[in-house]
């Protein structure tokens, strides 16, 4: 039941930003978006989430439309431990994150 | 000890045992919870503590049972499973605001998982 749609794979050049967008078209109103990712075999690990707002941490920014129907988490400059499988989320219910299948980034020297 | 730690990483185990995984955190949250991931499926919720009490239970089988004992601990005992049981199981915690807003809401940390292998 997941809630939002993202590119199965993608290739990004160390030392380049890696842009990864993601859809959300039927999003509410007060619904946050977030993005986890998951390093092979390993659990998942939060990086960021917005509601409205731009917003940046150290790990990365997130871009939000102003429709809010679409996403780009940015990661400014890949390297390649950020090779893994990007999670874009909406919460389904009060306690359910619905994790869909992400995005596999490859980050390539 | 910081954040989530999952024992035993690794359980192979055969199909008329009884094993446990046991999860626990150190970030002062409230809420815990069970995942599993199974090859090549996205995470699936099993079962939500919050404040000890159980809020979630997604249509697992009997043959998982979640403990809650404190809100620092968390079990999920196994028994009689089947090989399609063997996956990755994931503990995650998180602060559980009153409300959607605020940094802590539904920011889950997670463990590293325990590899199960049902023979």
């Amino acid at each position: 039941d997941a809630k939002t749609t993202q590119p199965p794979s993608m290739d990004c050049a160390e030392g380049r930003a890696a842009n990864l967008p993601c859809n959300h078209s039927t999003i509410s109103g007060n619904e946050y978006v977030y993005w986890y990712r998951q390093i092979h075999s390993q659990g998942p690990q939060y990086i960021i989430h917005g509601l409205k707002n731009n917003e940046t941490n150290e790990m990365a920014s997130l871009i939000i439309t102003e429709d809010r129907k679409s996403s780009t988490l940015i990661l400014p400059h890949a390297t390649l431990r950020d090779t893994a499988v990007y999670y874009c989320i909406v919460r389904v219910r009060r306690y359910k994150l619905s994790f869909g299948a992400g995005t596999t980034v490859t980050v390539r020297a | 000890e910081t954040g989530v730690t999952q024992t035993p990483r690794h359980l192979v185990m055969g199909m008329t045992n009884k094993k446990s995984l046991k999860c626990e955190q150190h970030l002062g949250h409230n809420a815990m919870y069970w995942y599993k991931q199974s090859a090549k499926k996205p995470l699936e919720l099993m079962f939500v503590y919050s404040l000890e009490e159980r809020v979630e239970n997604n249509s697992v089988p009997s043959r998982f049972s979640p403990e809650c004992p404190n809100s620092s601990h968390l079990f999920l005992h196994l028994h009689t499973l089947q090989p399609e049981d063997s996956a990755l199981y994931l503990c995650a915690s998180s602060q559980d605001g009153r409300s959607d807003r605020g940094l802590g809401a539904n920011v889950l940390t997670f463990g590293a998982g325990s590899r199960l292998t049902v023979l």
